[in-house]
């Protein structure tokens, strides 16, 4: 079946460096993916959208790629801050029907 | 803009309960959609819908209704509450949509749910 796979174990880096999270899909080839900030008791807050043939896109400290060889996404957080600490959710991307398919999501903890 | 809203943001029910999770947007948004979402299960996607009087199901429809007269409203329906849609219930809406492809959604705060 579709699946998006998020690294579950938490990332724990220290402030000022950049963070990098993984997300990995199988049985499907999208056509993008998106990346959300999720807060804890907050809904997930979009952050950006990658499309297949645009390999990298950024906006502001935050850089994204799409590696359709290696079928990934890698979502970066430079010269990170405390404000960063948050899960980060990949997906959604409609697979078949418009069932949007997403991922686990990864924490990330900044510590100052 | 209020955005999406949903009420209530907590609800307590016994089993067998019946209740109704509200849900709006004002953004004129054609798509919206339902999750729940479980520690170590992520977003699943309960209904959703396309345009008004338009909806089909997702990945967990069992135990839920919806409907959508309105293009602001999108209400779920919990027919009999059970322990297991003991959960966390996000509603979000998405403008931009395009054959079967959905971009980025707009969520709101989430309602709390509990069956005891």
């Amino acid at each position: 079946s579709q699946k998006i796979e998020q690294n579950s174990e938490a990332l724990n880096i220290q402030e000022g460096k950049t963070a990098t999270l993984t997300c990995n899909y199988t049985n499907y080839s999208p056509a993008y993916l998106q990346w959300y900030r999720q807060d804890p008791g907050r809904g997930p807050v979009f952050l950006l959208l990658i499309r297949e043939n645009e390999k990298e896109k950024r906006k502001e400290r935050l850089k994204v790629t799409f590696d359709t060889t290696l079928k990934q996404s890698l979502f970066h957080i430079t010269a990170s801050q405390p404000a960063d600490s948050a899960t980060y959710l990949c997906g959604p991307n409609a697979g078949n029907n418009r069932k949007l398919i997403w991922g686990l999501g990864t924490s990330l903890a900044v510590n100052p | 803009n209020a955005g999406v809203t949903q009420t209530p943001k907590f609800q307590v029910l016994k089993t067998g309960q019946s209740m109704t999770l509200q849900c709006a947007q004002d953004m004129n948004h054609e798509y919206m959609s339902w999750y729940r979402q479980d520690p170590g299960m992520g977003l699943r996607l309960i209904h959703y819908s396309v345009g008004a009087g338009i909806t089909d199901q997702g990945e967990v429809p069992n135990g839920y209704n919806v409907s959508r007269s309105t293009t602001e409203d999108f209400p779920l329906r919990l027919l009999s509450a059970a322990p297991s849609q003991t959960s966390v219930y996000f509603c979000a809406s998405s403008y931009r949509m395009t054959g079967t492809t959905v971009y980025e959604q707009y969520f709101g705060p989430g309602t709390r749910l509990t069956v005891t």
